[in-house]
């Protein structure tokens, strides 16, 4: 348990529909991080917030829209996806947006038919 | 941040330690050593960190060599929970993403 959970934990969605993932946590932290893990490939980062603010957006498909309405709570909204985007979505709390170690959820799996 | 390089699988005995190598050859003076293991299809979780001093916790030892070009985590007593994928991150007080890499997919064996 790293204090920060994810619902739900695996989501199977027709490439049509919207859904969004959540993310929480209650430690304190001022940054939260969006990664996606596909299969045989390294963590990639999508989205930073801190301060609830948007930092940073390594180049993510406007199909992956990121909410930060407060410093625990976290959200993907995601519409129109393709079968390429399934992956095991990983969401991360830091006490600060620069330099100190990140606490991983258990993440959601994603599968996109 | 610095490249690093880890052995792509290792396998240790129940009950034995595990001593996992990263080499950062090219690690700058302000980048610390992180660690962190990913059990299968669960997060990424933090394991340790350091600079240039050996380090210990309550999960691992972090022995860094004195001119810092590579490190080594220690996992003292091995058990079939410590099966998973551990990566070794080298990374800036200024940065704000963590590379993951490969890792190492350690497996311990009964």
């Amino acid at each position: 348990e790293t204090g920060v959970t994810q619902t739900p934990r695996h989501l199977v969605m027709g490439m049509t529909n919207k859904k969004s993932l959540k993310c929480e946590q209650h430690l304190g932290h001022n940054a939260m991080y969006w990664y996606k893990q596909s299969a045989k490939k390294p963590l990639e980062l999508m989205f930073v917030y801190s301060l609830e603010e948007r930092v940073e957006n390594n180049s993510v498909p406007s199909r992956f829209s990121p909410e930060c309405p407060n410093s625990s709570h976290l959200f993907l909204h995601l519409h129109t996806l393709q079968p390429e985007d399934s992956a095991l979505y990983l969401c991360a709390s830091s006490q600060a947006y620069l330099g100190t170690e990140a606490f991983f959820g258990q993440g959601t799996r994603l599968t996109v038919v | 941040d610095a490249k690093t390089t880890q052995p792509t699988s290792m396998d240790c005995a129940e009950g034995r330690a595990a001593n996992l190598p990263c080499n950062h050859s090219t690690i700058s003076g302000n980048e610390y050593v992180y660690w962190y293991r990913q059990i299968h299809s669960q997060g990424p979780q933090y394991i340790i960190h350091g600079l240039k001093n050996n380090e210990t916790n309550e999960m691992a030892s972090l022995i860094i060599t004195e001119d810092r070009k590579s490190s080594t985590l220690i996992l003292p007593h091995a058990t079939l929970r410590d099966t998973a994928v551990y990566y070794c991150i080298v990374r800036s007080t200024g940065a704000n993403n963590l590379f993951f890499g490969t890792g190492t997919r350690l497996t311990v064996i009964p």
